[in-house]
């Protein structure tokens, strides 16, 4: 079965400084990986998907992910962060067949002024 | 194109109550999922539809939980009697195709239960 790690819970960032937010993946064969944000009191939002192909995957509102096959990671970066970016962002990967997504435990992103 | 649709955004009851909750999918969506998001953790699935057939219950307490996708477009998903473990924010997905694991799933804004 599929799993996800987020190892970090909570991150700060200024404003205007870039943004890495890590995600570890476990899975037996080649993974679907997504990631998606939630703001408060919202539903998620899909950011950008990866599934084959170039393994820099580019995303809504600036965003972008890298998949590392050898570290079984597909991290999440944004070059300069915005205030409007403070939310809950999530990792998730899906298996094949019916498409099941299983999320990772979330990093709440904070953004100072 | 509208999203997804949920209600009751809040709810409150005691343990033992039942509550249902409802979802409309975007239009023309064969899939509809369920999932449970309990503070500081993931969504986990509940149930996933595909069209009106489950496909995938294996998360379900499904002595006290059940769900139904009428026509395969809305659904329900009910809980009774409830659980003071049951609160958490229920979220509502669906995606477009039947068969495939590359397919963006669209979320609705959720219901927040809590349980007293």
């Amino acid at each position: 079965a599929q799993s996800v790690t987020q190892p970090d819970i909570h991150i700060t960032v200024s404003e205007g400084a870039s943004l890495e937010l890590r995600c570890n993946y476990s899975y037996g064969a080649t993974p679907y990986l997504f990631w998606y944000v939630q703001s408060p009191g919202q539903g998620l939002q899909l950011l950008l998907k990866y599934f084959s192909g170039d393994t820099l995957v580019q995303g809504i509102k600036g965003f972008e992910a890298e998949f590392k096959r050898s570290q079984s990671s597909f991290n999440l970066r944004k070059p300069s962060v915005h205030w409007s970016d403070a939310a809950e962002y999530f990792c998730a990967v899906g298996a094949t067949g019916f498409q099941k997504l299983v999320f990772g435990t979330g990093t709440r992103l904070l953004v100072s002024p | 194109e509208a999203g997804v649709a949920q209600s009751p955004r809040y709810k409150i009851i005691e343990k033992r109550q039942s509550v249902a909750f409802w979802c409309n999918p975007i239009s023309g969506h064969a899939t509809l999922y369920w999932y449970q998001q309990i503070l500081g953790q993931g969504p986990k699935l509940l149930i996933q539809f595909q069209n009106n057939g489950v496909v995938d219950d294996s998360q379900l307490p499904k002595d006290r939980f059940s769900a139904e996708r009428l026509k395969g477009v809305d659904s329900t998903l009910k809980i009774q009697p409830a659980k003071l473990e049951d609160s958490a924010v229920y979220l509502c997905a669906s995606s477009l195709a039947v068969r495939t694991s590359t397919d963006t799933q669209y979320f609705g804004p959720g219901t927040r239960l809590t349980v007293l």
